[in-house]
Order: structure tokens, then C-alpha cells, then sequence
């Protein structure tokens, strides 16, 4: 699976949207870009994942660059709830079993700020 | 909202001794998985299971872990002799395969005096 690289910290206001940018230059074409956040020493928690197009739930929006090299998550309106630390993960799919399992990297740790 | 459920909560043990971590994965999904993570450090991969089997597995899942799945519903994690350093917390996830998301249960806080 491909490489990322994110920030290490950033900080965001309340109330204010947090982009996230997440590099993955040596992404091939079958692999998704995936983004889990885990609050504290909780379980990692899934928000958005995506191929090529832009995707947006009600959690989150990830935009993808048209070559796919790199990627924002955004929170629309961060809360104090949303400091977490943020995990940009590429994951390839298509192995015998279909489930290939997650590599987290050390993610961005996101304050949001009151 | 179906949920992946763990545990116990926490688990102390003493080294040496056997400690097996629960798991109740999210019912109609097919693939399972166990993660940990050492305080401080990455959440790190150390198997998954799906049709009744080991699909892959990382270097840290030695001889001395396994994994069942004895009913229907419950995903087990066996250490057989636990060290110093397998304390970490013990993440179980689910998914329903392909492209679809895994799931993370609460996880299990294993020290291990």
C-alpha cells in the first residue's frame, strides 16, 4: 500500500472548517483513500473514504486532487469534540480475500480550539 | 447503530499466564480483524480472519497468538504466555470486505505485570 504523509499538528477554531491534507504521490490506480480519527485512546473511528471523485457524508467532505497524489479532509465546523488525532490511509483492495488490513501511520493531531 | 463490542474493558494479568480478549463483531459482517497499539506508538496490524481463517497476518502474531471464532457472534484473541511487552491496547475490528470500512470496537487495555 502507498505511503502518506500528513502534518504532524494543527490547530483549528471552533466553529471553523479544518482542512486536513494528507500527500500520497505513489498511489496506484486501485487503491482508495481512506480517513479514520481516534479520540484519545479510543477505537480508530471510520469517517470517509474515497476513490477519485470527491466524497461527503455527514461527518466530513474528502476532496482528492484530479491525479490523485494528494487529498483534504475537511470538517466543515469543528467542535471541541473533533480534537483527535487524524489518520490518512491508502488501501488497495483487491486481494484474494478481499480484506486488506489498515496501516496507520502516526496521523495529524488536531486541536480544536474554544 | 450496530457496533463492534469488546471485552473486558481491562485486563491485568500476570507474564506467563494465558489471557484471552473477546470480541463481538458487527452481525451480517464477514471479515474480521485484530489491531493494537502500544501506548504512545501506531496502531499496528496483527491479523485478520475471514471463512474461518487466518487471511493474513503481521509479524508480531507469533506462535504465541490466535484467533478463533467459536459461534457465530464471538471473535477471540489468544495470547498463551503473555510478555511485558504484549501489554498495549487491543482493538477488534469488522467489516463487510472489499472497499467497505472496518469498524473498531473500544478495544481492551491487556497489562501485563
Amino acid at each position: 500500500d502507498a505511503k502518506t504523509t500528513q502534518p504532524t499538528s494543527m490547530d483549528c477554531a471552533e466553529g471553523r472548517a479544518a482542512n486536513l491534507p494528507c500527500n500520497h504521490s505513489t498511489i496506484s490506480g486501485n487503491e482508495y483513500v481512506y480517513w479514520y480519527r481516534q479520540i484519545h485512546s479510543q477505537g480508530p473511528q471510520y469517517i470517509i473514504h474515497g476513490l477519485k471523485n470527491n466524497e461527503t457524508n455527514e461527518m466530513a467532505s474528502l476532496i482528492i486532487t484530479e491525479d490523485r497524489k494528494s487529498s483534504t479532509l475537511i470538517l466543515p465546523h469543528a467542535t471541541l469534540r473533533d480534537t483527535a488525532v487524524y489518520y490518512c490511509i491508502v488501501r488497495g483492495t483487491l486481494r484474494r480475500s478481499g480484506n486488506t488490513p489498515l496501516v496507520f501511520g502516526k496521523g495529524t493531531r488536531l486541536s480544536v480550539i474554544a | 447503530e450496530p457496533e463492534v463490542t469488546q471485552t473486558p474493558s481491562h485486563q491485568v494479568t500476570q507474564m506467563g499466564q494465558e489471557v484471552i480478549l473477546r470480541c463481538v463483531p458487527i452481525s451480517n459482517h464477514l471479515y474480521f480483524y485484530w489491531y493494537r497499539q502500544i501506548l504512545g506508538q501506531k496502531v499496528e496490524f496483527l491479523v485478520s480472519f475471514y471463512n474461518n481463517e487466518i487471511s493474513e497476518k503481521s509479524e508480531i502474531f507469533d506462535d504465541q497468538f490466535s484467533v478463533e471464532r467459536p459461534d457465530g457472534s464471538n471473535f477471540t484473541l489468544k495470547i498463551r504466555s503473555t510478555k511485558l511487552e504484549d501489554s498495549a491496547m487491543y482493538f477488534c475490528a469488522s467489516s463487510g470486505g472489499g472497499a467497505h470500512e472496518q469498524f473498531f470496537g473500544p478495544g481492551t487495555r491487556l497489562t501485563v505485570l
